[in-house]
Parts: C-alpha cells; structure tokens; sequence
C-alpha cells in the first residue's frame, strides 16, 4: 500500500525567500511522486513529477524535487518565492491498484507576503 | 491544458435527492477518475474507469455509482445526496493508466447538500 504525509499544512514565505513543502511517502513499490499545485476556485496542475531516472526534478513556474530514496521524501523547493506562488501544494504518489489512481496528501497551504 | 469539461460546476441540492455530475474529455484517454476533495483530506478516490462500461470502486465509493457509456463521458451519480456529500468533485483522465503516466483534472463541480 501506498501513502503520503505532507508536513505543515500552512506555510508562510516573504517574498523572494526560500519555498520548501515537504513530503515523505511509503510505497512497498517503486514510487512514482507527484506534485500538484491548486489555485483558488481551480483545479489540480502538474508541477512535476517523479518516475525513474534522475533524482532531482525539474518543473514549472520554477520549481523543483528531489527524490530522496533513503529518507523516503520528495519535497518540494523554489530559491525565491513569488506573490503568484500563493496556492495549495498537494503531493501524491501512484498506486499500483485502483486503476494506478493518485493517493494525495493532505496539502499544504503556502501565503507569501510582501 | 487537458480538454476536459465537468458540469455543472455548481449545484445546491437537497437531502435525498438524486444527482447527476458529469465529466467529458476531448482527449480520448482510456482512463478516467473521480475523486471529491474535503478540507483536511485532500483528493480521495471515488471510482475509476478503464474503458467504455469497465468501472471500479475507488477508496471512498459508498453511496456513489458511475457510468461510461461512450469514451468521452463519464458520469457519476449520487442516487439519494447526503449531508456527507458536500465536497467538491474533480474528474481526472489519464491516456494509459500506466504509473507513470500524468492524470490531468477538470475544474471541479462544486456540490451542496442541504
């Protein structure tokens, strides 16, 4: 079986300061990670993803992952938040059952303030 | 962006009555989910698809059933609405259903049981 734990479920940033979301998992399966980004009255948007190869991961608006197979982790970081970061961060790992549907975390909030 | 389209993408309704929510896609993806989204919980699996009349219960599907009668459309129906019901509803499709393989999501219903 597969989960993810996000911790924080609020995160506040300055503007232009480090961004890290975090995110372990538990997977009895080679992982494959996501992470999705939700603006309000929206839906989900892929910020990137993890299936096999390199370990750091590259994504939209900045973003990026790194796959850590030893501390079970793939959090999420930017180098200098925006103000058009302000969204809700979800990770979510797929599963090999149910249709290889998405197992999320609970999300993350993240505020950055001018 | 993902060409798919839920509707409505509001409904105030009441306790006991049957509801309709719908998900078409533009795509032709042979997958496709539904999940509802709570506070605190984040995006948890309804039932899924993996082809026209091929469906399966996800994580959350008591009081839930869904149909597929052409690859396009994917209907899911709460038959009596409960209190309990009041989420939000995303629709995701997926081309293959492979692990690897990105789910993009709709924009969301948004459901109200009174």
């Amino acid at each position: 079986a597969q989960s993810v734990t996000q911790l924080g479920s609020h995160v506040s940033v300055s503007e232009g300061a480090l961004v890290l979301l975090r995110c372990n998992y538990s997977s009895s399966v080679p992982p494959y990670l996501f992470w999705y980004v939700q603006y309000p009255n929206q839906g989900l948007q892929l910020l990137l993803k993890y299936t096999t190869g390199a370990t750091l991961v590259k994504g939209i608006n900045g973003f990026e992952a790194e796959f850590k197979k030893s501390e079970t982790s793939f959090h999420l970081t930017k180098p200098s938040a925006h103000m058009s970061d302000a969204a809700e961060y979800f990770c979510a790992v797929r599963t090999n059952q149910a249709g290889t549907a998405l197992i999320f975390g609970k999300g993350t909030t993240l505020s950055v303030s001018s | 962006d993902a060409g798919i389209t839920q509707s409505p993408r509001h409904k105030v309704t009441e306790t006991g009555t049957p509801v309709t929510l719908r998900c078409h896609q533009t795509e032709n993806h042979r997958y496709m989910y539904w999940y509802r989204q709570d506070p605190g919980h984040g995006l948890r699996l309804i039932h899924y698809s993996y082809g026209v009349k091929d469906t399966d219960k996800g994580e959350v599907s008591d009081g839930y059933s869904v149909s597929r009668s052409k690859t396009e459309d994917f209907l899911l129906t709460l038959e009596s609405a409960t209190s309990s019901q009041t989420s939000v509803y995303f629709c995701a499709i997926s081309e293959t259903g492979a692990r690897s393989d990105t789910q993009y999501f709709g924009p969301g219903t948004r459901l109200t049981v009174l």
